[in-house]
């Protein structure tokens, strides 16, 4: 069964653009949930996806949004980019009622 | 926000050494999750403990979920090089019945062969 899967790898973009990360999760997985990794605050909870729907939201403005579409498939926007956007960002799948999350390799955002 | 709070922050053992970390909250939490994460790479879920004072095993790998739900420990034993890298704990908030995890501050192995 194939992992979770997240394009790109890597990006590098200047302040004041916008960005989209992709996320394909686990093949039956419904949810779909995003952290942000830094080295000063961790990983950080941004939003969850359930049925193409945001179930939770963290602690994030609202330059950070997100959808998910009928194939559980998921992309998380980031617009005006600030330089302390610069991070990892994760994707995890979890299968209906579970709350293990299985956690894709990430995408690492540079903002310059 | 919640917090968890994650021990030691890091430790450089000898090789064949057996290793000890933990987490605790002021909060009850309904799962508790350990993952370990490479250099580059996302985390890697290691081990899922679902009810207080349930003790699982994954190889050398031992997990307990606390009585009071509020903590839980991850030991290793008899560590190898390629146990090198960060460990987190990850726990769902009792209250939550969503995906949402809350995640310690990660505790660091290096292991000298």
């Amino acid at each position: 069964k194939a992992g979770v899967t997240q394009t790109p790898r890597y990006l590098i973009k200047t302040r004041g653009q916008q960005v989209t990360l992709s996320c394909s999760p686990i093949s039956g997985h419904r949810s779909v949930s995003w952290y942000q990794q830094t080295p000063g605050q961790g990983l950080q909870f941004l939003f969850e996806y359930f049925s193409e729907t945001q179930r939770n939201k963290g602690n994030f403005p609202g330059r950070f949004s997100g959808r998910q579409f009928s194939n559980s498939r998921s992309e998380m926007n980031v617009s005006t980019l600030e330089l302390g956007d610069s991070a990892l960002y994760l994707c995890a799948s979890s299968g209906t009622g579970l709350t293990e999350a299985f956690f894709g390799q990430g995408t690492r955002l540079t903002v310059v | 926000g919640q917090q968890l709070n994650q021990s030691p922050q890091s430790m450089f053992i000898q090789e064949g050494e057996d290793v000890s970390m933990n987490c605790t909250s002021s909060s009850i939490f309904n799962t508790w999750l350990w993952y370990k994460q490479d250099p580059g790479e996302g985390p890697v879920l290691l081990i899922a403990l679902y009810k207080a004072g349930e003790l699982t095993s994954n190889g050398r790998l031992t997990a307990q979920f606390g009585i009071t739900r509020k903590d839980s420990f991850l030991n290793i034993s008899a560590s190898i090089p390629s146990d090198v890298g960060i460990y987190f704990c990850a726990g769902q908030l009792g209250s939550s019945n969503t995906g949402k995890l809350i995640f310690g501050q990660g505790t660091t192995l290096q292991v000298k062969p």
